[in-house]
């Protein structure tokens, strides 16, 4: 299980739109629609903000939203808040009922 | 709503065993619609999943990890637990808890706070 590669950093303007990609293979990403976000700022527990590839769950606004296409998954953050300035992490299942993280993203808010 | 909370020692000599313990609140780990299962996140690093856990006490472990890694359940107390042996100063990391709703989807709906384990002598 190797851990699933993300861009190390993105920024963006407040109200501009970034777009996180993570790839893996064909044995998570690829071969399962069960990839989620998590959101985690300094200090703090994860976030769950993107399940089943691109289901939000309650209370996660609407700007975040998630895709995949082959091995590779993306989560776009649409209008850019300050407050979404954080550390953001996909998640694959993988088999065998466990998973494996992406190797994180920072995103900066100009 | 679930709440979990980690519990354990914060400082664990090289070589011995690390063991943690969760406990569950606002729901039952008895649950058939939950799996259980612990990640950690090294100071600086990314996140990494450990294991989980059914209610049937069926454990599942990141190959990398799974020689020295051990996750039980009490259903009795609403715990679960992680043991990890032989433990060196790369193990020093965040432990976190965690419920993973697995039944009709895999991912992490709640997570505890965390708790900082230190390998050091």
């Amino acid at each position: 299980q190797s851990a699933l590669t993300q861009s190390r950093s993105v920024s963006g303007s407040p109200g501009q739109s970034v777009t996180i990609s993570c790839t893996g293979t064909s044995s998570d990403v690829g071969g399962y629609n069960y990839v989620s976000w998590y959101q985690q700022h300094p200090g703090k527990a994860p976030k769950l903000m993107i399940y089943d590839v691109s289901k939000r769950p309650s209370g996660v606004p609407d700007r975040f939203s998630g895709s995949k296409s082959g091995n590779t998954a993306s989560l776009t953050i649409s209008g850019l808040q300050a407050e979404d300035e954080a550390d953001y992490y996909c998640c694959s299942y993988a088999g065998s009922y466990t998973s494996v993280f992406g190797t994180g993203t920072k995103v900066t808010v100009l | 709503q679930l709440q979990l909370q980690e519990s354990g020692p914060g400082l664990v000599k090289p070589s011995e065993t690390l063991s943690l313990t969760c406990t569950v609140s606002g729901g039952s780990i008895s649950s058939s619609s939950y799996y259980w299962g612990w990640i950690r996140q090294p100071p600086g690093k990314g996140l990494e999943w450990i294991g989980t856990i059914y209610y049937s006490g069926n454990a599942y472990y990141n190959p990398s990890l799974k020689s020295r890694v051990t996750i039980s359940a009490d259903t009795s107390k609403n715990q679960f637990s992680l043991k990890l042996s032989s433990v060196t100063a790369t193990d020093t990391a965040v432990y976190y808890c965690a419920s993973v709703p697995g039944v009709v989807r895999w991912d992490i709906d709640y997570w505890g706070q965390g708790t900082l384990v230190t390998v050091s002598s």
